[in-house]
């Protein structure tokens, strides 16, 4: 079945410590995002990629680098810069643009990551 | 700036009856699309349903269906028969057309009762 997988479902870090997120996808899609959820609020976007080998920052990078340099992978990586990680992390997906389903999301199952 | 309002923090419904979500939106673009994506306790993001602006017909998808009112910018859902699996919270969405952006409510928690 086609979806998308994170890895790990949870997470906690010592403080100054990097970590990264897995986010792998078998839909052959071109374009992959993050999205970062906090408590009575909505998701907000943290990177996202249309093409391999090129991301573009979102709304809340600082503290934030990814990479993608295979189609079907666009790991997270949460880095000791960032203030408050403490929050719950969504992969998602899309057809490339004028592509049939563009612009409809598909989601992994989100990682939560805990900084101890 | 684009905006997604949700005034409902929560809400919860008798099983079998009827329960409406409302969704307000604020945009100066005219393709965009729109929609409901429910997160039950599992936390898995997943579509309900989708709209596109230049569509003047109500998306509809079984039991779920949608009043979206372009001048009004509102995109209410409505969801009939509600059983105990609808239980979840409910983000509105809206991205336009050709753009990679999305903006999300903040979500409302539906609670359907036994």
């Amino acid at each position: 079945d086609g979806g998308i997988t994170q890895s790990p479902k949870y997470l906690f870090r010592k403080e100054g410590q990097n970590v990264t997120l897995s986010c792998e996808q078998n839909l052959n899609h071109d374009a992959m995002y993050w999205y970062r959820q906090d408590p009575g609020q909505g998701l907000r976007l943290i990177y996202y990629s249309q093409i391999v080998n090129d991301f573009q920052k979102g709304d809340i990078a600082e503290g934030y680098s990814v990479s993608r340099e295979k189609k079907e992978s666009f790991p997270l990586t949460v880095t000791s810069a960032q203030k408050n990680p403490t929050a719950f992390y969504l992969c998602a997906s899309s057809p490339d643009r004028g592509r049939a389903g563009a612009n409809v999301l598909t989601f992994g199952a989100g990682s939560r990551l805990t900084v101890l | 700036a684009q905006t997604v309002t949700q005034s409902q923090p929560e809400m919860s419904v008798q099983e079998a009856e009827t329960v409406t979500l409302s969704c307000t939106y604020d945009t100066s673009e005219n393709n965009y699309y729109l929609f409901w994506y429910k997160q039950p306790p599992s936390r898995q993001m997943i579509l309900v349903i989708r709209q596109e602006a230049y569509k003047q017909q109500n998306a509809t998808e079984n039991r779920f269906s949608v009043n979206f009112q372009k001048a009004a910018k509102s995109f209410s859902l409505k969801i009939s028969d509600s059983q105990l699996g609808d239980t979840a919270m409910y983000f509105c969405a809206f991205s336009i057309s050709g753009t990679y952006k999305y903006i999300f409510g903040t979500g409302t928690r539906l609670k359907v009762l036994a």
